[in-house]
């Protein structure tokens, strides 16, 4: 059974620090990983999409990259802003199967000023 | 703009009572999706629909109903028989898996 776990659950930082979100995943056979972000009481924004096939995905001051075989993704801010507060979750979807994604628990980042 | 639209943002269930939360998109997806999410923890799929007129059971369907009529529309009714209900209801949609997910801004539930 597909297991996803991140790491830490919480971060709290001052601004301009660059950050690194871990997410492992317990089974290697994964089609992709999404990167999430989710604000209090609000839908999940997506941040990054990674296929298998690829190394790592970047946009803007966010960066993600996989290991497939190690089992695991992290997602690099640079320059953290107090605006970058939020729940970050990470998800993978499976090889087999149908199209589910199978989240962690997320990360719950505090960036002040 | 495209998008997911989930309707009401808040809703309010009485004990015994069935509710059914609403979930519009206009991004011409095939598959949609209903998770939950509770406190502390991941989202866990509930039901999934791949195509009109058919829908499986996701992890945690008891207690849950959905139909999917049109392409567009994916109501999901809590009933009764989901013991602990009050949790936040996120519905999401998919034109196929390379392309990742899309969800909606989500309906939190209570029990009063």
């Amino acid at each position: 059974k597909q297991e996803v776990t991140q790491i830490p659950a919480a971060l709290s930082v001052p601004e301009g620090e660059n950050l690194v979100l871990n997410c492992s995943f317990t089974d290697s056979a994964i089609y992709n990983l999404q990167w999430f972000r989710q604000d209090p009481g609000k839908g999940l924004t997506s941040l990054l999409l990674i296929q298998s096939s690829q190394r790592e995905q970047t946009s803007g001051r966010l960066n993600a990259s996989l290991d497939k075989s190690s089992g695991r993704s992290t997602l690099y801010i640079a320059a953290s802003q107090p605006g970058d507060s939020a729940t970050y979750l990470c998800a993978v979807v499976l090889s087999g199967g149908y199209n589910k994604l199978i989240f962690g628990a997320g990360t719950r980042l505090a960036v002040h000023p | 703009d495209g998008g997911i639209t989930q309707s009401p943002k808040y809703l309010f269930r009485k004990e015994g009572q069935n509710v059914t939360l609403s979930c519009e998109q206009n991004l011409n997806h095939d598959a949609m999706y209903w998770y939950r999410q509770d406190p502390g923890q991941g989202l866990r799929l509930i039901y999934y629909s791949q195509i009109v007129n058919d829908f499986q059971k996701g992890d945690i369907a008891e207690g849950y109903s959905v139909s999917r009529e049109k392409k567009e529309s994916f109501p999901l009714t809590v009933t009764s028989a989901q013991k602990n209900p009050t949790a936040f209801y996120l519905c999401a949609s998919s034109m196929d898996r390379v392309y990742g997910y899309t969800f909606g801004s989500g309906t939190r539930l209570t029990v009063v």
